[in-house]
């Protein structure tokens, strides 16, 4: 069964600092990786895609993608108490479907 | 303002009782998803449809049916079948078709629970 794997923390950082959030994922063949921010009661909100190994930047965030070893990141700099949620990382399969984690829940305080 | 619109907000369902769930999209995207999230899970797929008028079960399809019958459309009934209703469920689109290369994009969601 094709999984994607993430800490649900609580990760705790304190305010401006970098928060480092992790996802593996089980599909060697996906191709397509995704951040959503979802905050309690509301829906998920991309934050980022990335499709190439490597970074990519936006902002305070830097997604950061190893297909070696199937592991996707998410930097957040400067990190703000408005950015205290639950991330969560999507994968797509080979059936064209995304795979979600079960989200890592950010704590950033003052 | 351009979006998906996913109505009502909050939603109760007696035992033994159908009820529906809009989701309405005013994108162009040609294709539209259902999820149902639980406390502490993924979100996990339940239907989705690439053109009007056909549609896909996902992985957790059971107790649930939807139509497309206009592209702007893609309501979800939660039938008596579904034992255990009681989630968030949120309404998907992406413009081309169900390549999952593509940024899915969410409405507000609708949370049901059990009179």
């Amino acid at each position: 069964q094709k999984e994607v794997e993430q800490n649900s923390g609580p990760l705790s950082v304190p305010e401006g600092a970098i928060a480092s959030l992790n996802c593996t994922y089980s599909d060697r063949g996906s191709q397509s990786f995704f951040w959503y921010r979802q905050y309690s009661g509301k829906s998920p909100e991309l934050i980022m895609f990335i499709y190439s190994n490597g970074d990519k930047e936006d902002g305070r965030f830097t997604a950061q993608l190893n297909k070696a070893s199937q592991y996707v990141s998410l930097l957040i700099r400067d990190s703000q108490p408005s950015d205290s949620a639950t991330y969560l990382c999507a994968v797509n399969t080979d059936t064209d479907k995304l795979i979600f984690g079960t989200g890592t829940r950010l704590q950033v305080f003052p | 303002d351009g979006g998906i619109t996913q109505s009502p907000k909050y939603l109760f369902r007696k035992e033994g009782q159908n009820v529906t769930l809009s989701c309405e999209q005013n994108l162009n995207h040609d294709a539209m998803y259902w999820y149902r999230q639980d406390p502490g899970q993924g979100l996990r797929l339940i239907y989705y449809s690439q053109i009007v008028n056909d549609f896909q079960k996902g992985d957790i399809a059971e107790g649930y049916s939807v139509s497309r019958e206009k592209k702007e459309s893609f309501p979800l009934t939660v039938t008596s079948a579904q034992k255990n209703p009681t989630a968030f469920y949120l309404c998907a689109s992406t413009e081309f078709g169900t390549d999952s290369n593509q940024p899915q994009h969410f409405g507000d969601g609708t949370r049901l629970s059990i009179l």
